[in-house]
């Protein structure tokens, strides 16, 4: 079974530009979450995914970040413009849906850097 | 809200010594508990759960017992070996609802030696 692929894995940009990371869960999990883990910190959630519904955002920076998973299976997380601040690795992750002790699975997460 | 407070890193020690890292955490209801793994330039890998109270996880040597009483979640080995040098981290997991999102501790390093 083929894990959680995200790409890219690495990206560097400008700040001010705009950047998008992509992620494919693994075929069946429902539930998607994106995290971003600052250097030296533990993840922290972005957004949960049921679908293609947007179940919890509360943490996502809206005024700059947006996320879509318009087919309930890959999505997309997007920054635009990014900030010097938002360096990190963002990762992916994807579960079974209904059951409490359903596992997360981890992307390798996209490391970006903004100079 | 809730929180997972680990202690501080990096750990290192020599191949064959015991290791134990502190993870402690805040609640208001009954979470799971997890110890994840991220080794050098891998990515995040579930190594024991615990789902109740006094309930011990355990893989790879690693054991994690969830204590309610002192909300804590001990990760420990008995004879570390260098191939388990990575970074640890302690998560909780509200049980109310399927599917709530890891609360993850800032994660310690832990570096072994031949």
């Amino acid at each position: 079974e083929a894990g959680v692929v995200q790409s890219p894995r690495y990206k560097i940009i400008e700040k001010k530009q705009p950047v998008a990371f992509w992620c494919n869960p693994i075929s069946g999990h429902n539930t998607l979450y994106w995290y971003r883990q600052n250097l030296g910190q533990g993840p922290e959630l972005l957004i949960r995914y049921e679908n293609e519904e947007a179940v919890d955002d509360s943490q996502l920076p809206k005024d700059r970040f947006s996320a879509e998973r318009l087919k309930g299976v890959d999505s997309t997380l997007k920054i635009q413009p990014a900030e010097l601040g938002d360096s990190a690795v963002y990762l992916c992750a994807s579960s079974r849906t209904g059951n409490v002790d359903n596992e997360q699975f981890f992307g390798p997460g996209t490391r970006l850097t903004v100079l | 809200g809730d929180s997972v407070t680990q202690m501080e890193g990096p750990v290192t020690l020599s191949e064959e010594a015991f290791l134990t890292i502190n993870c402690t955490y805040t609640a208001t209801g009954y979470p799971s508990l997890f110890w994840y793994v991220q080794y050098p330039g891998e990515g995040l890998q579930l190594l024991l759960k615990a789902t109740k109270a006094d309930d011990k996880g355990s893989n790879k040597g690693f054991e994690a017992t969830y204590r309610k009483e002192t909300t804590s979640f001990h990760l420990e080995k008995g004879s570390v070996q260098v191939s388990d040098s990575a970074v640890y981290f302690c998560a909780l997991r509200d049980r109310n609802q399927a599917g709530t999102a890891l609360i993850f501790g800032k994660g310690t390093t832990l570096s072994v030696s031949s």
